[in-house]
């Protein structure tokens, strides 16, 4: 079945550390791929998305992801977090014969001192 | 440029009874995605409305229904709720045209508890 998989569900990270949260997929073919981000109480923003080209794609708010078509992942990055990166995470593809964007389950992330 | 607008943001309904929600997008924007975000199921795809058409639909109940006016203004609504209706809903729109890439802008959604 076609799927979008978080397998992290919670993250702690200290304030200045790097981030790595994971994504991964299952699609025939390669879909688009984005990670947003939400913080409490508000809505989704995109972070950044891929499409083809640059396997290496840099977003907004200093966070990057790779493509990795060998693993089918897309994971993200950052590399040192701020206190403000405290939020939920989203995973989301588009399969390329779709309109539908499809959300995986959400890492949150909790920044520590 | 205002963002996506979403009304009410809080709400409170009773079993049984039905809810309309409303979204503004931003100017320009035509195509306009409803999502129901919920601890248990996560984000989940409603339907999407492109130039007063929709064009998907997600896995959800005939309640569970939405339209689109000639300004891109959009409005989705349940009927004979339920307890499990209880979530937050929230409207995307998108300046794309037929081609959905998921590049959507987000309004900070409306809160409905069902008692």
């Amino acid at each position: 079945a076609q799927s979008v998989t978080q397998p992290d569900i919670h993250i702690t990270v200290s304030e200045g550390a790097s981030l790595e949260l994971r994504c991964n997929y299952s699609y025939g073919a390669t879909p688009y791929l984005f990670w947003y981000v939400q913080s409490p109480g508000q809505g989704l923003q995109l972070l950044l998305k891929y499409f083809s080209g640059d396997t290496l794609v840099q977003g907004i708010k200093g966070f990057e992801a790779e493509f990795k078509r060998s693993q089918s992942s897309f994971n993200l990055r950052k590399p040192s977090v701020h206190w403000s990166d405290a939020a939920e995470y989203f995973c989301a593809v588009v399969p390329t014969n779709d309109y539908k964007l499809s959300f995986g389950a959400g890492t949150t992330v909790t920044v520590r001192a | 440029k205002a963002g996506v607008t979403q009304t009410p943001r809080y709400l409170i309904k009773t079993r049984g009874q039905q809810v309309t929600l409303s979204c503004s997008p931003i100017s320009g924007h035509r195509s306009v995605s409803w999502y129901q975000q919920t601890p248990g199921q996560g984000l989940q795809f409603l339907f999407e409305y492109f130039s007063e058409t929709q064009r998907n639909k997600g896995n959800f109940p005939g309640r569970f229904s939405g339209r689109q006016f000639s300004n891109s203004r959009s409005e989705m609504n349940v009927s004979t709720l339920e307890l499990g209706d209880s979530a937050l809903y929230l409207c995307a729109s998108s300046p794309l045209g037929r081609e959905n890439t998921g590049e959507l802008f987000f309004g900070e959604g409306s809160r409905l508890t069902v008692l």
